[in-house]
């Protein structure tokens, strides 16, 4: 069974940097194809992708936050750790984790339930 | 970066309607387009892939269609478990999502 937990604080304040961990089960990040991603959700508004860490350690991130965002994993614990860095109270948001099996498709079949992380002195 | 038009923002219908709602990409994307449900306070849940591909387990009166820049997501008879925000989203190089469709009933 495929699940994946974000952790993190759940307050913040501005100018710090943030750390959040997400810890999966069911499915190994070694498995050629298999990626996961961080994505965000401000209160009341959209979906906004972060990054990407693939299988062989590929890194991708959102052209608009990619100076303040460092995704990384480590395999032997089965975890993946975003961190961005100079928090804004507009980073206030939701912060799910999701798995994409390029194999199958470039979509996200397995999500979090999320994070909320609240950016506030 | 490719951009999403989703519309409308939001949507009234009532139980038994066949809704529609339309995303349409900023550069040809082929059929890596993808729609997903979002309840209050849930993770989004895939319902499409591939454009018009029904992920295992959601309802047949769930349906996609589209190639390129412009698709459409429908439901054929809408049922009350069906309020929630539905998302479309695409992977050519980098993903993006658009800005949702709210539904609601009537």
């Amino acid at each position: 069974q495929v699940t994946l937990r974000e952790s993190g604080p759940a307050l913040v304040k501005p100018t710090q940097t943030l750390t959040l961990t997400c810890t999966f089960a069911g499915f190994s990040l070694s498995t050629p194809g298999m990626c996961v991603s961080w994505i965000r959700q401000p209160p009341g508004k959209a979906l906004e992708w972060l990054a990407r860490i693939d299988w062989d350690d590929d890194k991708y991130y959102s052209t608009s936050l990619k100076t303040r965002l460092t995704i990384s994993k480590d395999t032997s614990k089965n975890q993946v750790v975003l961190t961005m860095t100079n928090m804004d109270p507009v980073d206030t948001a939701t912060y799910y984790c999701a798995r994409i099996f390029t194999p199958q498709g470039r979509y996200f079949d397995y999500w979090g339930q999320g994070t909320l992380v609240t950016v506030s002195s | 970066d490719i951009q999403m038009t989703q519309s409308p923002s939001s949507l009234s219908a009532s139980v038994g309607d066949r809704v529609t709602i339309t995303c349409q990409a900023s550069q040809d994307i082929n059929n890596y387009l993808y729609w997903y449900q979002q309840r209050p306070g849930k993770a989004p849940k895939l319902l499409i892939y591939d454009a018009s591909k029904l992920e295992t387990g959601v309802p047949s009166r769930f349906s996609g269609s589209g190639f390129g820049t412009d698709f459409t997501f429908a439901i054929s008879s809408l049922q009350p478990e069906d309020i929630a925000t539905y998302y479309c989203q695409q992977y050519d190089n980098l993903p993006s999502f658009g800005q949702g469709t709210r539904l609601e009933i009537k």
